[in-house]
């Protein structure tokens, strides 16, 4: 168990809908990350907060935002939904920001999109 | 641009089989490199990693040696179990910054295992 919690597990909606995935990171770690995994693009990263301030950027569309809350949890909202959306969406902590800090992934939301 | 390749799998194994899953990198300046791995359910874990050429990460009986002249940093392991069966990522991240996160992955090399 890495302790970071992604919650729903498992989601299906339908194209133009919007949602909303929420990650607790595990405790006392003040990064958060986003990654989406899809067969054909692979693990990307699409953004990183640090102790509620955005910190990096990766592949992350418009229509996509995060934030990470006060009390550290973050939430990815992703809306005007394609088929191509669909995909795994896993969050990642770590205590701080340097290579000496792991990355403790969670075990993902997936994201189906009719 | 920065990018990872490494070798399609699935692969399988006999158990106590020798183990190399090939990873080769393009990148500008030093990127740090490493290995994770992702359980059948589960997300990815950090196996190893090396931060700088001629290191070798070493975790569970696997090792990778970052190379600089080859652009490679191959995971090896010289007897594989059963339960070594899982996904493998090969994956960089640019000395820049500091920041971890933005690591960029190989597509993924299954692993299985047979007893």
């Amino acid at each position: 168990d890495s302790g970071v919690t992604q919650t729903p597990k498992h989601l299906i909606t339908a194209t133009g809908q919007r949602v909303t995935l929420r990650c607790s990171p595990r405790s006392g770690d003040l990064s958060v990350y986003w990654y989406q995994q899809s067969l054909d693009q692979g693990l990307q990263f699409l953004i990183q907060y640090y102790n509620g301030e955005e910190r990096a950027k990766g592949n992350i569309l418009e229509r996509f935002s995060a934030q990470q809350f006060p009390d550290l949890h973050s939430e990815l909202n992703l809306s005007s939904l394609e088929l191509g959306d669909s995909a795994l969406y896993f969050c990642a902590s770590s205590a701080g920001q340097g290579l000496d800090s792991p990355l403790h992934f969670g075990n993902g939301t997936r994201l189906t999109v009719t | 641009g920065n990018s990872v390749t490494q070798m399609e799998g699935p692969v399988t194994l006999s158990e106590e089989a020798f183990l190399t899953i090939n990873c080769t990198y393009t990148a500008t300046g030093y990127p740090s490199l490493f290995w994770y791995v992702q359980y059948p359910g589960e997300g990815l874990q950090l196996l190893l990693k090396a931060t700088k050429a001629d290191d070798k990460g070493s975790n569970k009986g696997f090792e990778a040696t970052y190379r600089k002249e080859t652009t490679s940093f191959h995971l090896e392991k010289g007897s594989v179990q059963v339960s070594d069966s899982a996904v493998y990522f090969c994956a960089l991240n640019r000395n820049y910054g500091g920041s971890q996160g933005n690591l960029i992955f190989g597509k993924g090399t299954k692993l299985s295992v047979k007893p």
